[in-house]
């Protein structure tokens, strides 16, 4: 499967914790975006990288948060000291960007479903 | 402040018919839109999308319309199967800002047989 795959898939974890989840993006993609969903929402985006460059983040993303892309390949997404709040589904998606396209698809992982109690 | 509405949270259609999904948004600047699917346990999936260029894209039994001057875009699905049912997300971004998405809220639609 060369889809974009994402560890662990569900996550339970006591408030105040540290979590850590893991992206592996398809292997030729450029851009590696991270998003996170809420019951009755849609994605919202939180961050995204173009290799290894960070080059955007949302307000969503607080000071507990931080993302890596090292080598330009998988990602990894950090919250510090977890808040109920922060329970949600965490998305990651990939796409590769240029090749005279300016627009581009972003291909999802199965997302990894975080529980803060 | 949503920028991309979709006011129906669940859609109903026999089976064989026509599906019709809908979507508002709000920004201006978005010149580029596309919708996903997305099935329980499982990331959303590119279905189509469409550039602020055109007003009509099809690919299959699948056919978004976007109507600029009203802000809106629809998907129509003929004939709707019960594969189809999921949860459809519309999705839109402006092209020189990291084409990073904004997502609606989603419409579940349910395909009976």
């Amino acid at each position: 499967d060369t889809g974009v795959s994402q560890n662990p898939r569900h996550k339970i974890t006591k408030r105040g914790q540290n979590v850590t989840f893991r992206c592996d993006p398809i292997s030729e993609h450029n851009r590696l975006y991270w998003y996170r969903q809420t019951l009755g929402q849609g994605p919202e985006f939180l961050t995204y990288f173009q290799n290894e460059a960070q080059l955007e983040k949302s307000r969503l993303l607080s000071d507990r948060f931080s993302a890596e892309r090292p080598k330009g390949s998988f990602s990894t997404l950090e919250i510090q000291r977890t808040e109920q709040g922060d329970s949600a589904m965490y998305l990651c998606a990939s796409s590769l960007v240029g090749g005279g396209s300016s627009y581009n698809e972003q291909f999802f992982g199965p997302g990894t479903r975080l529980t803060v109690l | 402040d949503q920028q991309v509405k979709q006011n129906s949270p669940s859609l109903s259609v026999q089976e064989g018919r026509i599906s019709i999904l809908n979507c508002d948004y709000t920004n201006s600047m978005f010149d580029y839109f596309l919708w996903y699917k997305k099935y329980p346990a499982e990331g959303p999936t590119f279905l189509i999308s469409i550039s602020s260029i055109k007003d009509k894209n099809e690919d299959g039994r699948f056919t978004v319309f976007l109507n600029k001057s009203a802000k809106h875009l629809s998907l129509h699905i003929v004939p709707s199967q019960p594969g189809d049912s999921a949860v459809y997300f519309c999705a839109a971004s402006v092209q020189n800002y990291g084409q990073n998405f904004v997502f609606g809220p989603g419409t579940r639609l349910s395909v009976l047989p």
